[in-house]
This record gives structure tokens, C-alpha cells and sequence, in this order.
């Protein structure tokens, strides 16, 4: 059941870059959509949760667009303690009714000096 | 802050013992979560629960059972490992349920079944 779908990378960038990565789902009836942040060995932790209109928090920029049923995350100016691995969480439907939050398999980014 | 907290950061078992992998979250939350994590499959559910009591299959259930006899505690039980059981075990918890907002997570648990 491949819900959520990620390119699993690595992007690798120079110091400064500016850095993006999608996530596409694939039921329409989805409602929350969020980013997670997972460093090595450590647990993930929000990064950020999507609106609709869209949102910002310093340098990063999610943005969800409904109609082609993705989302995306804009990294500028990436530093080198952004190097991670960036989840999609979209939450979705199972068999047996319950939503349930699925998350992409994450996108790894390595920021270089 | 919210805290959870698992019973190990690593264990150690031989194939065919019972496991019990425990975790405790401080924030009244009523909905549960067991993930486990390998290399390239990402997290996959195993069970959840958004009620004491309630329990529900995720999309990996084979080979697992969980227990949720109080609202801050979800114990992840393997019946009999198998060493294709070795993985990193995450527990989550959330304030509401169905995916709809941030869940949080605990150190989770490395286990190797031997």
C-alpha cells in the first residue's frame, strides 16, 4: 500500500542552496498533511504541518496542492544542521475504516561545506 | 513538553523468546502508536490504539500483539521472536486521532533477535 510516495534522494547541495523535495499521495480524501525531520539515529520530529494556503517558517515553505495530490518543501539558504532526512506524513485510509497517519519512506539531504 | 518515553534503547533477544517493548507517553494523549523502522521501508505501522482498551491493526500486525491497559502506557508484545523481527521499534503518541495532528515520538528501541 503505497500511499505516499517520496524521491528517497540523497540530495546533496552546497552550503546556501536553495532545496526542494515532493511527496505525493494518493487519497483524495486525506486531510492532514505534515513534514517530519529525522536526524541519524534519533526519532523524527515535526518540522512543520501543511495548510492549505500554504505556510512559512523561516526558511522553509510548505505548500499543498490538492488538485495533483502533492506536497512540497522549499529549504533556502540550507545550512549543514539541515542535513537529514525530510518524512511526508499524510494521513490515510485503511481497510477496516480509521484513519491512520502514513508516512513516505523520507528524503535524505546532505548540505555540504 | 511532551515526553515519551520507551523501556530500552537496546535489547538483545534469541529467536523464540516473548518480548515486551514498553512505552509511556506524559501527556494524557489518547491515541497510541507502534512503527517500526528499516532501511529504504520507512516507518510501518504495526498497531494503534485511540482508546484505552481499544486496540486496532496497522499495516504490519503479523507476528505482533500490544496491550493498552491505561491511557499513558502501550506495550508492543512479539510472541515468539524471529530474527526478521530485528528492527528499530518507535512508539508515538497524539492528542487527536485518525493522523490528524503532530504525533510524538519516543527514543525508540534497537532490537536485534538473534
Amino acid at each position: 500500500r503505497k500511499e505516499v510516495e517520496q524521491d528517497p534522494g540523497p540530495f546533496n547541495v552546497p552550503e546556501g542552496a536553495t532545496v526542494a523535495f515532493n511527496c505525493t499521495y494518493s487519497n483524495s480524501a486525506s486531510q492532514s498533511f505534515f513534514w517530519y525531520r529525522q536526524d541519524c539515529r534519533k526519532e523524527p520530529k515535526l518540522l512543520m504541518s501543511v495548510y492549505s494556503s500554504g505556510n512559512e517558517d523561516g526558511r522553509f515553505t510548505a505548500q499543498l496542492n490538492r488538485a495533483s495530490q502533492y506536497i512540497s518543501l522549499l529549504i533556502r539558504d540550507s545550512k549543514l544542521s539541515d542535513s537529514a532526512t525530510y518524512l511526508c506524513v499524510v494521513n490515510g485510509l485503511l481497510s477496516g475504516g480509521s484513519y491512520i497517519p502514513t508516512f513516505g519512506r523520507g528524503t535524505s539531504l546532505i548540505v555540504h561545506p | 513538553d511532551v515526553k515519551v518515553t520507551q523501556s530500552s534503547r537496546y535489547l538483545v533477544k534469541r529467536t523464540g523468546e516473548k518480548v515486551f517493548l514498553e512505552c509511556v507517553q506524559d501527556m494524557d494523549h489518547e491515541n497510541m502508536f507502534w512503527y517500526r523502522q528499516d532501511p529504504g521501508l520507512g516507518l510501518r505501522l504495526i498497531y494503534f490504539s485511540y482508546d484505552v482498551k481499544m486496540k486496532e491493526k496497522g499495516d504490519i500486525p503479523e507476528g505482533y500483539s500490544v496491550s493498552r491497559e491505561k491511557k499513558e502506557r502501550f506495550s508492543l508484545i512479539l510472541e515468539s521472536a524471529s530474527t526478521n523481527q530485528t528492527s528499530m521499534y518507535l512508539c508515538a503518541s497524539s492528542l487527536l486521532a485518525g493522523g490528524l495532528d503532530t504525533q510524538y515520538f519516543g527514543p525508540g528501541t534497537r532490537l536485534t533477535v538473534l
